[in-house]
């Protein structure tokens, strides 16, 4: 079956340590995304990426870097100078279109030890 | 600019009951618009979709929204719940060609 797949679902990072999250999708999906979900506070965007070698800032960029390499994989690294990491981390693809819902994975949750 | 709003960030209703969750949005363009449910800890899966058409739309687990442009709203409605329907769900509006804003969430709870 096509999906998206992220991986680890937990994950724990020690203070100055950068992390990365790992999304594939098999959809064959151009567009790719990463939110972050606090409380309360909906889904906020990170980084997405239209096509392979090239992704734009969302609103909350800072702190964060991506790669998109192979169209497959777009992987989230939390640097160290995301100083309140702490988030459930949704990763989602869509064909390209303002008439294409996004399609997401069962998400991340990272914890600061 | 587009802009979601869901009016509600907590629902309780009872089994069975009828339920409706609000949602308004705001688009300087042509609209298209979207329903998601989230369950705990998992991802957001899509329930419906306006993209033109018939205003009223169905999507699955017998939820339906009316797309009312006048009002510029987008609610979401099931004439009967059950508890397996407690969950997040969220409210979208397609901004541009790659982004859409979703709303901060309605917790809709079940009680028996």
């Amino acid at each position: 079956d096509g999906g998206i797949t992220q991986s680890p679902k937990y994950l724990f990072r020690k203070e100055g340590q950068n992390v990365t999250l790992s999304c594939e999708q098999n959809l064959n999906h151009d567009a790719m995304y990463w939110y972050r979900q606090d409380p309360g506070q909906g889904l906020r965007l990170i980084y997405y990426s239209q096509i392979v070698n090239d992704f734009q800032k969302g609103d909350i960029a800072e702190g964060y870097s991506v790669s998109r390499e192979k169209k497959e994989s777009f992987p989230l690294t939390v640097t160290s100078a995301q100083k309140n990491p702490t988030a459930f981390y949704l990763c989602a693809s869509s064909s390209p279109g303002r008439n294409q819902p996004q399609h997401f994975g069962d998400g991340t949750r990272l914890s600061i030890l | 600019a587009q802009s979601v709003t869901q009016l509600d960030s907590q629902v309780p209703v009872f089994e069975e009951a009828p339920v409706e969750l609000r949602c308004n949005y705001s688009s300087s363009v042509s609209v298209y618009l979207f329903w998601y449910v989230q369950y705990p800890n998992q991802g957001l899966q899509l329930l419906l979709k306006y993209l033109s058409g018939s205003t009223l739309v169905k999507g699955i687990n017998g939820f339906e929204a009316e797309f009312n442009k006048s009002q510029t709203s987008f609610h979401l409605r099931k004439p009967s719940v059950h508890i397996s329907d407690t969950a997040e769900y969220f409210c979208a509006v397609s901004s541009s060609a790659s982004k859409i804003i979703f709303g901060s969430g309605t917790r809709l709870s079940i009680r028996p």
